[in-house]
């Protein structure tokens, strides 16, 4: 079946740093989404990104599509405290499933 | 305004004890999700509903079983909860699969088992 992986596990930055966070699925993907979760909370879409290749900005975050669909990146400029979570990406092929996620912490 | 409402936050149960957990939404969407979810890990898909359709992943126990009566509310039964099933059970939404298959989480259920 379709499986999501995701790198690094943890990633610990000073603020100000840049962090980037891999997904990378078994199978071509319809479409690709990307979850924020603050500690004790749930997750909360981010994004989507459906066409091969795409790229999309949200003003430090850029989310990138590879262009065989298989794989993308989530990608933070310039750190802040406030960036703090776990970062989920969820592969869709008529059901979300989730990349283990990356663990952020930001020193400031 | 909250869109998926879970009930309880919190359930404390016992070994062996059924527990039921709900979940509501007021967004008409026509799939609803349940994920169990353990610390530090990501959300796993225990199954889903697609209108009345019932999709069950092949790797959730028998012990798990849900029931949607209408569009608007999921039930996830745990028959005879185990200390492994202590965990956060997150509802989710999606309009539909595909192309519009945003999630919309509820705020969870955190199940203790003692």
């Amino acid at each position: 079946g379709q499986q999501v992986m995701q790198i690094p596990q943890y990633q610990h930055v000073q603020e100000g740093e840049d962090f980037t966070t891999y997904c990378n699925s078994s199978t071509t993907l319809s479409n690709i989404q990307w979850y924020k979760q603050r500690p004790g909370g749930h997750p909360v879409f981010l994004i989507q990104l459906v066409k091969s290749g795409e790229v999309k900005k949200q003003k430090r975050l850029t989310f990138q599509f590879g262009e065989a669909k298989k794989n993308s990146s989530l990608h933070i400029t310039a750190t802040q405290t406030t960036d703090v979570g776990t970062y989920f990406c969820a592969g869709n092929n008529n059901d979300m499933r989730f990349g283990a996620g990356t663990r952020l912490t930001v020193k400031p | 305004d909250a869109m998926v409402i879970q009930n309880p936050r919190y359930q404390v149960t016992q070994f062996g004890k059924p527990v039921t957990l709900s979940c509501s939404q007021t967004l008409n969407h026509n799939v609803m999700y349940w994920y169990q979810q353990k610390s530090s890990q990501a959300p796993k898909l225990l199954f889903h509903y697609y209108d009345k359709d019932f999709n069950n992943e092949a790797d959730t126990p028998d012990n798990f079983q849900s029931r949607r009566p209408n569009t608007s509310f999921c039930f996830l039964d745990i028959r005879s909860p185990g200390l492994g099933d202590a965990a956060m059970y997150l509802c989710a939404t999606s309009r539909d699969h595909g192309l519009v298959g945003k999630l919309f989480f509820g705020s969870g259920t955190q199940l203790s088992v003692l």
